[in-house]
Parts: structure tokens; C-alpha cells; sequence
């Protein structure tokens, strides 16, 4: 079970906006920033957001992030069909049990 | 072109050892922090160790701890991951990741290897 919390699953068809919810705590995401990746299918994961909403080089800006308190919130607006993938949030983790980078499960987004 | 290597990774029997090498080119290797994050097969990410430019900070997930030894060699632009007494939930894919810095271990990771798998069985 994964310390960061995302729907398994998520849909939506070309030129659509989606949305990938991700559920912390004050130890991770409520003290901490949160970054997205993609994994493309067979690939390496790829960072796509940075410290909540910070875009890469050459990440297309229909890709925002935001965070607010425990959450954080990944947004793709005119959803094409290469953005099927694996989405994972992480965040660094402050726990009273030690401290280290966790990530959420991980969310498959399918375009129809 | 920034590009990261693995090797290293094969079948192992349990409760024995594998070093894992990563070889860095493209960036200057003493200028980041390194990890390796590993991903078991069908399965999502999972962080198993952090290392700042100049080992200086060191960090491991709670489950490889006084298991797995991170190391680096800014010399040779390498990275390694000894990893001893290996169980069969070990078995997965290893990558070596670039650090957006060079002395948090908290910054995001920029750049990702293809990965080498480790099988304990």
C-alpha cells in the first residue's frame, strides 16, 4: 500500500481536461512539494511537474500541477492520445519512523 | 546528451549479493545528487536510496536499510548500489536517477536510466 494516494484508473477522450487527485499528510505532500512523472508504456518514468508546478524544458504547458495543504492535483488539458500512461505523484516524507521519498501507486490514464 | 546506464542486474539466489553500476555522461557528475528507485514488476515505484554530490548525505527506505549500501565515484562518473542479503522482494527493476541538485536529497529526479532488473529466486 502506498503512502501517497491515487485513483487507479483514469479516462477521458481527445481534446478532453483530467484531472489525477494525490492524497498525502502533513509529513509528505502538507510539508514538502510535490512532483509528477509519466511513464510512457515499456519507458523509463519521465519527470513531467516539479516542486507543485514547475514545468520541465519541453514538457507542453497543457500539463499543470498544483497543491493545496495534503493534496496535490495533476491537470492535462486537450488530452491526446500519447499521454496514455502511467502517472505517479512524490513527495519527500518526514516521518517520525525515518524520512525518504515516497510516491503514490499510480494512475492509469487511458484516452478513448 | 545527459545519459545514465545500469548494469549489474541479473538472477540471484536469496540471501545472496549484487553490486549494481550506473554510468553517467553528458553533465558533470559532481554537480548532483544521485538515487536509484526501483520498480517490481507490474507494479508502481518504490525510492530505495539517495546520495548527495559528495556522499556527504546518504538515505535509504526503511526496507533495504543495513541491507544496501549506496556509493559513488565522481572519478569515474559512476554510481553503485551494493546490495547484500537479497530477498525475493527485491526482485525488480533498478533505475539510477539524476537529482535536480546537488546537496538535498529533496529535489526531484530529473533524469531517469532505462533501468536494470534484479531476479531473486
Amino acid at each position: 500500500q502506498s503512502v501517497l494516494t491515487q485513483p487507479p484508473s483514469a479516462s477521458g477522450t481527445p481534446g478532453q481536461r483530467v484531472t489525477i487527485s494525490c492524497s498525502g499528510s502533513s509529513s509528505n505532500i502538507g510539508s514538502n512539494t510535490v512532483n509528477w512523472y509519466q511513464q510512457l508504456p515499456g519507458t523509463a518514468p519521465k519527470l513531467l511537474i516539479f516542486s507543485n508546478n514547475q514545468r520541465p524544458s519541453g514538457v507542453p504547458d497543457r500539463f499543470s500541477g498544483s497543491k493545496s495543504g495534503t493534496s496535490a492535483s495533476l491537470a492535462i488539458s486537450g488530452l491526446q492520445s500519447e499521454d496514455e500512461a502511467d502517472y505517479y505523484c512524490a513527495a519527500w516524507d518526514d516521518s517520525l519512523n525515518g524520512q525518504g521519498w515516497v510516491f503514490g501507486g499510480g494512475t492509469k490514464l487511458t484516452v478513448l | 546528451e545527459v545519459r545514465l546506464v545500469e548494469s549489474g542486474g541479473g538472477l540471484v539466489q536469496p540471501g545472496r549479493s549484487l553490486r549494481l553500476s550506473c554510468a553517467a555522461s553528458g553533465f558533470t557528475f559532481d554537480d548532483y545528487g544521485m538515487h536509484w528507485v526501483r520498480q517490481a514488476p507490474g507494479k508502481g515505484l518504490q525510492w530505495v536510496s539517495g546520495i548527495n554530490w559528495n556522499s556527504g548525505s546518504i538515505d535509504y527506505t526503511d526496507s533495504v536499510k543495513d541491507r544496501f549500501t549506496i556509493s559513488r565515484d565522481n572519478a569515474k562518473n559512476s554510481l553503485y548500489l551494493q546490495m547484500n542479503s537479497l530477498r525475493a522482494e527485491d526482485t525488480a527493476l533498478y533505475y539510477c536517477v539524476k537529482s535536480r541538485g546537488r546537496v538535498s536529497l529533496r529535489l526531484a529526479f530529473e533524469i531517469w536510466g532505462q533501468g536494470t532488473m534484479v531476479t531473486v529466486s
